[in-house]
């Protein structure tokens, strides 16, 4: 089935020791996002990605960052993770028509890697 | 004030209900309409989504989107057990490449 795959499932990390998480996704989707999920909140966006494009938001810290090396993976990195920065990190996939004959999809989600801080 | 407001519940209803679970909104510039479920320790799944006012069925789900009243519901009729999970709104300007707004969801649960 196509889909997007999150690795880890779950990740602890040390207070300031960097750590990556990826997605990858079969759904041929052009824009890729991350969001920041923290317990009973709605999720967050951090930046997206229209094909090698990247967009960040506005009050995203400058210790996230992304990287985009091919239109299937994405990667998530945080340079130096604080005990604020656990939560569930969410990673989705969307279609833009701008891009063919393929109708515009929305936004659909993969499960999540729940990053933990010690 | 929140763009996006949604009831956190917690909700219960027993099986075989109906469901109403709904949200308001505050820009009326928001023009698609979407409806997640997320289950415990897992990624928001989609449901449904709508494209202005009116409505949508799908099985037991129908969404339903009042832009005049910037008001949306999302109702599940003959509620099941495996029903009980969180459920989220979220509206964008646009669709395919555009920022999702969220409610913070309701937490839901059918009692057998």
């Amino acid at each position: 089935d196509a889909m997007v795959i999150q690795n880890p499932r779950y990740q602890v990390t040390q207070f300031g020791k960097p750590v990556t998480l990826s997605c990858s996704q079969t759904l041929n989707h052009n824009v890729m996002y991350w969001y920041q999920q923290k317990s009973s909140q709605a999720p967050k966006l951090l930046f997206h990605y229209y094909d090698k494009d990247f967009n960040n938001e506005a009050d995203t810290p400058d210790n996230f960052q992304s990287r985009r090396p091919n239109t299937s993976f994405c990667f998530l990195d945080i340079r130096s993770p604080g005990l604020g920065d656990a939560a569930m990190y969410l990673c989705a996939t969307s279609r833009d028509r701008r891009t063919g004959e393929y109708s515009n999809q929305p936004q659909h989600f993969g499960d999540g890697t729940r990053l933990s801080i010690l | 004030q929140k763009e996006v407001e949604q009831d956190p519940g917690p909700l219960s209803v027993p099986e075989g209900a109906i469901v109403s679970l709904n949200c308001t909104y505050s820009n009326s510039a928001f023009q698609y309409f979407m409806w997640y479920r997320q289950y415990s320790r897992k990624g928001p799944e989609l449901l449904m989504y709508t494209y202005s006012s009116g409505n949508k069925e799908d099985g037991r789900f129908t969404a339903q989107v009042d832009k005049s009243s910037k008001y949306i519901s999302l109702f599940i009729r003959d509620s099941q057990p495996s029903d009980s999970a969180t459920y989220l709104c979220a509206m964008s300007f646009g669709f395919g490449n555009e920022k999702l707004t969220f409610g913070t969801g309701t937490r839901l649960t059918i009692i057998p």
